[in-house]
C-alpha cells in the first residue's frame, strides 16, 4: 500500500492550526493506520495509533481521522515543540509502509 | 522504564556484512515483536522486517529478502539484524522499534556509513 502524503511542507505560525494529509493506494482499516513526529536527529515518536488514538503522553491538541483511503492529522494551536516531519505508516498489509512525510515548519 | 538499547556506529567497506543489536529492558520482551526501521539522509524512514521474540518468526521487505538476516537471544532481551552484501546505498540510520501494527517505543538508533 503506497502512502501519499500532502502538502510536502507546511509553513505554520505558532498558535495556528494544521491538517495534514496521508491518502492510501487502497483502503485500509482505521485499526492499521498511525501516525509519527519526527525531530531532527531523533527517531520517530508514535503521535497517533489506529486512527485516532492519542498515543501515550500527546496532548490534546493532537486529533485524528479518516477512513478508507483518506486520514487526517490535525494539530491545533501549534507549539515551538511541534514543528518537525511527520509521517503516517500503515500495516494493514505487508509490506509494512511508511509515507514520504509533510515538513511542518515555522512560519 | 522501557526502552530499547541498540549498538554503536559501524564503517564498513562495500561487499561487507554488519550486525546490530537492540537489547530491551523494562518490558515482557516476549510479549512484543521488534522491527527494524532504516532512514537514509534525508530520506523517510524505509521498513526493513520485522521478528517475534517469542517465536523467532520473522516477516522481511521483499526488497531486503537474502540480505537480512534477524534473530533473537532470550536470556539476553536482545534482537539481531545482519545485513549482507552492503552498498552505499545502505548508508543510513537503523531504528530498531517495538511492537506490531504501530511502533511504540523506539532505539535512538545507529548509524552505519558504507564507504
Amino acid at each position: 500500500i503506497v502512502l501519499t502524503q500532502s502538502p510536502g511542507t507546511l509553513s505554520v505560525s505558532p498558535g495556528a492550526g494544521a491538517a495534514l494529509s496521508c491518502r492510501a493506494s487502497q483502503n485500509i482499516h482505521n485499526t492499521y493506520l498511525n501516525w509519527y513526529q519526527q525531530q531532527p536527529g531523533q527517531a520517530p515518536r508514535l503521535i497517533i495509533t489506529g486512527t485516532s488514538t492519542r498515543a501515550t503522553g500527546i496532548p490534546d491538541r493532537f486529533s485524528g481521522s479518516g477512513s478508507g483511503t483518506d486520514f487526517t492529522l490535525t494539530i491545533s494551536r501549534l507549539e515551538p515543540e511541534d514543528f518537525g516531519v511527520y509521517y503516517c505508516q500503515q500495516y494493514a498489509t505487508s509490506p509494512l509502509t511508511f509515507g514520504g512525510g509533510t515538513k511542518v515548519e515555522i512560519k | 522504564q522501557v526502552q530499547l538499547v541498540q549498538s554503536g556506529a559501524e564503517v564498513r567497506n562495500p561487499g561487507a556484512s554488519v550486525r546490530l543489536s537492540c537489547k530491551a529492558s523494562g518490558y515482557t520482551f516476549v510479549n512484543f515483536y521488534i522491527h527494524w526501521v532504516r532512514q537514509a539522509p534525508g530520506q523517510g524512514p524505509e521498513w526493513m522486517g520485522v521478528i517475534s521474540p517469542s517465536e523467532g518468526t520473522i516477516e522481511n521487505a521483499e526488497k531486503f529478502q537474502g540480505r537480512v538476516t534477524m534473530t533473537r537471544d532470550m536470556s539476553t532481551s536482545t534482537v539481531y539484524m545482519e545485513l549482507s552484501s552492503l552498498t552505499s546505498e545502505d548508508t543510513a540510520v537503523y531504528y530498531c522499534a517495538r511492537n506490531y501494527y504501530y511502533m511504540d517505543v523506539w532505539g535512538k538508533g545507529t548509524t552505519v556509513t558504507v564507504s
